[in-house]
């Protein structure tokens, strides 16, 4: 149980051109998603926290318009890069949770990697 | 501010066991995870910890000491597979998860 599903694995785009990241919870109701975006022999960094229906919270130098979040249903948040730059290119891994409560590990999709040309 | 060490990178051989420690000093304390992290994937759950003690899963067991703000990951019958990244965890007093920058564990036969 308790899968994450992300789509696309991979996307490779030009410059300037936007990119949108699907993350879906298969079998749970993800009250709270986490986006987080990981470099190249580092470790996660928290951009932002979306709970269903309201505004994400961005984590501080986290640009909100060009890192648009939408967690419109407690199964599916998207996350839009806008105008992507080649320093935009990255891993982006989404994680779900069902509770707040302190046992309630985090479920990560597979990741996307994206490659801005 | 808060704060969480692991040790950048440890070697060990097939068939030996192996302990990865992780230090925290955070505002607050509900609980520390381990995940694991194969190359060009996202991190898989290994572990919860929120009491003092060890939790046995399998191959895998994990130690907190809250005292002493530590943990351990212990792996056993070390596999190939078992090369990866090994992430710390830990949840503040405000449910934020703050991570470790991870352990690359490599494997030799």
């Amino acid at each position: 149980g308790a899968v994450v599903s992300q789509h696309p694995s991979w996307v490779i785009c030009k410059s300037g051109t936007s990119v949108k990241i699907e993350c879906r919870s298969l079998d749970f109701q993800a009250t709270t998603m986490f986006w987080y975006r990981q470099f190249p022999k580092q470790s996660l960094m928290l951009m932002a926290t979306s709970n269903e229906g309201s505004k994400a919270t961005y984590e501080q130098g986290v640009e909100k318009d060009k890192f648009l979040i939408n967690h419109a249903s407690l199964t599916l948040s998207t996350l839009t890069v806008t105008s992507a730059h080649p320093e935009d290119s990255s891993f982006y891994i989404c994680s779900a949770t069902s509770g707040t409560g302190g046992n309630s590990p985090l479920h990560f999709g597979n990741g996307t990697r994206l490659t801005v040309t | 501010g808060q704060n969480i060490d692991q040790p950048t990178e440890m070697t060990a051989t097939e068939g030996a066991i192996v302990q990865i420690n992780c230090t925290y000093q955070t505002s607050g304390f509900n609980g520390l995870f381990w995940y694991q992290q194969h190359a060009g994937e996202a991190p898989t759950f290994l572990s919860y910890n929120v009491l003092d003690g060890l939790e046995e899963k399998g191959r895998f067991s994990s130690f907190l000491s809250r005292s002493k703000g530590y943990s351990y990951l212990l792996l056993k019958e070390l596999q190939m597979k078992d090369s990866a990244s090994y992430l710390c965890a830990v949840r503040d007093s405000n449910y934020q998860l703050i991570w470790g920058a991870g352990t690359k564990l490599i494997i030799k036969p």
